[in-house]
């Protein structure tokens, strides 16, 4: 079972419209948490961090949540746009005797239509 | 200001084949990071650098897989006698230093297929 699960796995939703995407993590000592954006034949790149204290984060129409104390994060995308058609992956950090490593999702694939 | 860029952007090579993928990370990052994207699964840590020297190759699926850094800067990831299941894309990510307050830049991926 993969440590870092998110849902949906792919998700279409219409030009304009909301979308939240779900990120349950199981590894531990936590770090932080980003969230991803990859656009096809790119490298992902981050929208928002966030630590152990931090409850709500947004990034322009982004806005991440975390509890960690359920350990479940969610990304929030409000009027969405065609651009914003790409992976979103939640990677957390894991704090450890190597100064820690990176757990990543599979990602949710979120395709918006016109 | 460039970014992290990767070469080749995709390679098709035949089974048993050896293969080379640079990565050349942003000035200045000491830390260096190669992952695997298979299809449908999530970015696999392969090796990670802090200059020169490889603290961490934990991730590397087999010895055929090797990877070095030359003058903090450009590294190289090589598959010796590649097999089918090697095709994925390989990303190559480098931050300013290791740790979890240091955003990971990412490159392109190279996109490499055994055929």
């Amino acid at each position: 079972k993969n440590q870092v699960e998110q849902s949906p796995q792919s998700l279409i939703i219409l030009e304009g419209k909301n979308c939240t995407l779900q990120c349950n993590y199981t590894v531990s000592p936590f770090s932080n948490l980003r969230w991803y954006k990859q656009d096809t034949g790119r490298g992902p790149v981050s929208l928002t961090i966030m630590t152990f204290s931090e409850n709500t984060k947004s990034n322009g129409r982004y806005t991440a949540t975390l509890d960690a104390d359920t350990k479940q994060s969610s990304l929030h995308i409000t009027a969405s746009q065609l651009s914003d058609s790409a992976s979103y992956i939640c990677v957390v950090w894991v704090r450890g005797s190597t100064l820690g490593r990176l757990y990543f999702g599979r990602g949710t694939q979120l395709t918006v239509w016109p | 200001g460039a970014g992290v860029s990767q070469s080749p952007s995709n390679k098709v090579t035949e089974k048993g084949k050896d293969v080379e993928l640079r990565c050349d990370p942003i000035s200045g990052h000491t830390a260096l990071y190669w992952y695997r994207q298979s299809l449908g699964q999530g970015l696999e840590f392969l090796i990670y650098f802090q200059g020169n020297s490889a603290p961490d190759k934990s991730g590397l699926p087999s010895d055929r897989f090797s990877a070095e850094r030359t003058g903090g800067s450009v590294s190289t990831l090589t598959i010796q006698r590649t097999q089918q299941e090697d095709s994925a894309v390989y990303l190559c990510a480098s931050s300013l230093d290791r740790g979890p307050s240091y955003e990971q830049y990412f490159g392109p991926g190279t996109r490499l297929t055994v055929t």
